[in-house]
């Protein structure tokens, strides 16, 4: 079945410092991919997306390239703030049997100044 | 950007009590609605999915006769905890989808209910 899977945190940097959190996703059809980002106590915020091969979203400094023959969107940002601490979630869309968001475990991420 | 709101943003209630929550769709209609519940420090798990003017459809393992879900408008949709119980304590998060034509169409989250059940 579809799915998603990211690596696992929680994942602890120095401001400045360059970050990647690794996603990887399985689907039988043709996905969209999203990166969505939640602060604490708060819903889901969607960071970036991406549509078909080789699309590269961006957003706020991180970016995602949808890469389809590796399946993975992997998330990257080259200097990492305080503010960016936060869980980060991969999800993938697909209309089969309906349509259907499919979401990693999440990756937490603590930024230290 | 579309806004999704959601109401209350946190209850506390009595074992055995129903209690209601309300997710709207603020600038946008939403013809596809989606439940959500998230435990600490764990990821999205989909409750169901909510189409105006008619049922819901419920994920596996998930009980409709306790979770009552109504999308009486296009603006509009409504989760029932009926009889709830410590065990149903957690973070109800809502989501709209903006678009009905193929996977495009993205979600957008409401900020989440966190019902607590003493």
């Amino acid at each position: 079945g579809d799915s998603v899977t990211q690596m696992e945190g929680p994942v602890t940097l120095s401001e400045e410092a360059f970050l990647t959190i690794n996603c990887t996703y399985t689907a039988t059809g043709y996905p969209s991919l999203f990166w969505y980002v939640q602060y604490p106590g708060e819903g889901l915020q969607l960071l970036l997306k991406a549509t078909k091969a080789d699309d590269k979203g961006s957003n706020k400094g991180f970016e995602a390239t949808y890469r389809k023959e590796t399946t993975s969107f992997h998330l990257e940002k080259g200097s990492v703030q305080v503010s960016d601490s936060a869980v980060y979630f991969c999800a993938l869309s697909v209309l089969t049997g309906g349509f259907k968001t499919i979401f990693g475990a999440g990756t937490r991420l603590f930024v230290k100044a | 950007g579309a806004v999704v709101s959601q109401h209350p943003s946190w209850v506390i209630c009595k074992s055995g009590t129903s209690v209601k929550i309300e997710c709207r769709s603020l600038d946008f209609q939403a013809t596809t609605m989606f439940w959500y519940r998230q435990f600490p420090k764990q990821s999205l798990m989909l409750m169901a999915t909510s189409n105006e003017g008619s049922k819901a459809t419920y994920e596996q393992g998930v009980e409709k006769d306790k979770f009552l879900i109504n999308h009486a408008s296009l603006t509009l949709s409504t989760l029932t905890v009926t009889s709830a119980h410590p065990e149903d304590s957690s973070f109800y998060i809502c989501s709209a989808r903006l678009g009905t034509s193929g996977a495009l169409g993205e979600q957008f989250f409401g900020p989440g209910t966190r019902l607590t059940v003493l």
